[in-house]
């Protein structure tokens, strides 16, 4: 089955220690995006990236870090300096080519709750 | 500012009720225009995408239009199962595809 895997689906951490997000594709897709959701707000991008060994800052990428060693892997860092991480956190991908073929999807989501 | 907003914020149809969810944006020059629904506690799954107005695009009981101004979900006679948050977005402006998305309309269908 093709599709984008999150793990784990649910994550507790501490005030003051930094967590890893996973996030898998094995659609081939060439971009990958990280967003976070938080209740009455629309999803906001923090991160992106369009290739491999390439990634750009979105809106709000204060307090994470990301990187893109593989094509079909964009792990996300909440660092201890993200003053609010908790919140629900997805992860996308989409072809990037051309004009008809823009579409992000999604993986299935981790809640990530900082006590 | 880009802005994308949705209404109602919220919506409750009895089953069989057809109704329209809008989806405003204010930029200019649209390079396209994304439906998603998404389920409590799960990522958005992917409806439609919508490139130029009077483009329209249809699943199921759900059909997507789309003007110069706006986009509308239109539901036509939904079951419970339609019952989900649905939320549009478009591409930004800055060169990149990149979603902005705006905070959805919550739909309830009751039996």
């Amino acid at each position: 089955d093709g599709g984008i895997t999150q793990s784990p689906k649910y994550l507790f951490r501490k005030e003051g220690q930094n967590v890893t997000l996973s996030c898998e594709q094995n659609l081939n897709h060439d971009a990958m995006y990280w967003y976070r959701q938080d209740p009455g707000q629309g999803l906001r991008l923090i991160y992106y990236s369009q290739i491999v060994n390439d990634f750009q800052k979105g809106d709000i990428a204060e307090g994470y870090s990301v990187s893109r060693e593989k094509k079909e892997s964009f792990p996300l860092t909440v660092t201890s300096a993200q003053k609010n991480p908790t919140a629900f956190y997805l992860c996308a991908s989409s072809l990037n080519a051309g004009v008809t073929k823009r579409e992000q999807y999604f993986g299935p989501g981790t809640r990530l709750t900082v006590t | 500012e880009d802005q994308v907003t949705q209404s109602p914020e919220a919506l409750r149809l009895q089953e069989g009720e057809s109704s329209s969810l809008n989806c405003s944006y204010t930029v200019s020059g649209l390079r396209g225009l994304f439906w998603y629904r998404q389920d409590p506690g799960k990522g958005p799954e992917f409806l439609f995408t919508l490139y130029s107005a009077g483009e329209e695009k249809e699943k199921e009981r759900l059909k997507a239009t789309l003007t110069k101004k706006e986009s509308f979900l239109h539901i036509t006679a939904p079951k419970p199962e339609d019952s989900a948050t649905y939320l549009c977005a478009r591409i930004d402006q800055t060169g990149a595809n990149n979603l902005f998305f705006g905070t959805g309309t919550r739909l309830t269908v009751i039996p």
